[in-house]
């Protein structure tokens, strides 16, 4: 089975601390993914990564950044942490297939409040 | 730009009940891909489902069945004879054509499904 692990399932940081989150698969897969889970307004992408050291933008990078430097590892950052950061953090990853798009697996989560 | 709208926030039913979540889908592409996925109380997301644009056939799992029908952008699921099991958060993906290569998803935002003991 595919399994995406989160390094924290809970976390409480201070305004203004720098946040790491960590995500390993360890299935092989090129892409890797990190969205933030907020009610009423589901799932949305900070950033993503296709490749070894590639990332990309998604949808609300703002006040992120990611680094990818092992296939199977994908960090998420906050460079300094605000309370509007607060918020479920989910990873997942994904292989690419030819010529259709393949089902994209989640770890369980990071609860991340800021206090 | 694509878009997936979940109208229903929240549902209860009573349990052995039949329920129905809706998903209504926007894309420009003529080729793109839905998903399903569970979210129970443990918070890890469980795919359930993806079906392509091209194939329109209904899909039947156990008590599950996906209605797909491409005249009204809609990819509703339906679960028969509910179970306290199935109380979870589903969410209804899509990822279109521009995406393929990177597997990025665009979600609805959910619909909380409550089975009533």
């Amino acid at each position: 089975d595919v399994k995406v692990t989160q390094s924290s399932r809970y976390l409480v940081k201070r305004t203004g601390e720098k946040v790491f989150l960590e995500c390993v698969q360890d299935m092989d897969h090129e892409n890797m993914f990190w969205y933030r889970q907020d009610p009423g307004l589901g799932l949305r992408l900070i950033y993503f990564s296709y490749d070894v050291k590639m990332k990309e933008k998604g949808d609300i990078p703002e006040g992120y950044s990611v680094s990818r430097e092992k296939k199977e590892r994908f960090s998420l950052i906050l460079e300094s942490a605000s309370t509007n950061q607060t918020s479920m953090y989910l990873c997942a990853s994904s292989y690419t297939g030819t010529g259709f798009v393949t089902e994209a697996f989640f770890g369980q989560g990071t609860r991340l409040t800021v206090v | 730009a694509q878009k997936v709208t979940q109208a229903q926030t929240e549902i209860s039913v009573v349990e052995k009940e039949d329920v129905t979540l809706d998903c209504v889908y926007e894309t420009r592409d003529t080729t793109y891909y839905l998903f399903w996925y569970k979210q129970p109380p443990s918070g890890e997301l469980v795919f359930l489902i993806r079906r392509n644009s091209f194939d329109e056939q209904n899909e039947i799992s156990g008590r599950y069945s996906w209605n797909f029908q491409k005249s009204t952008s809609s990819f509703n699921f339906t679960i028969t004879a509910s179970q306290v099991v199935d109380s979870a958060v589903y969410f209804c993906a899509l990822s279109d054509y521009s995406n393929f290569g990177n597997e990025k998803l665009t979600f609805g935002t959910g619909t909380r499904l409550t089975i009533i003991p």
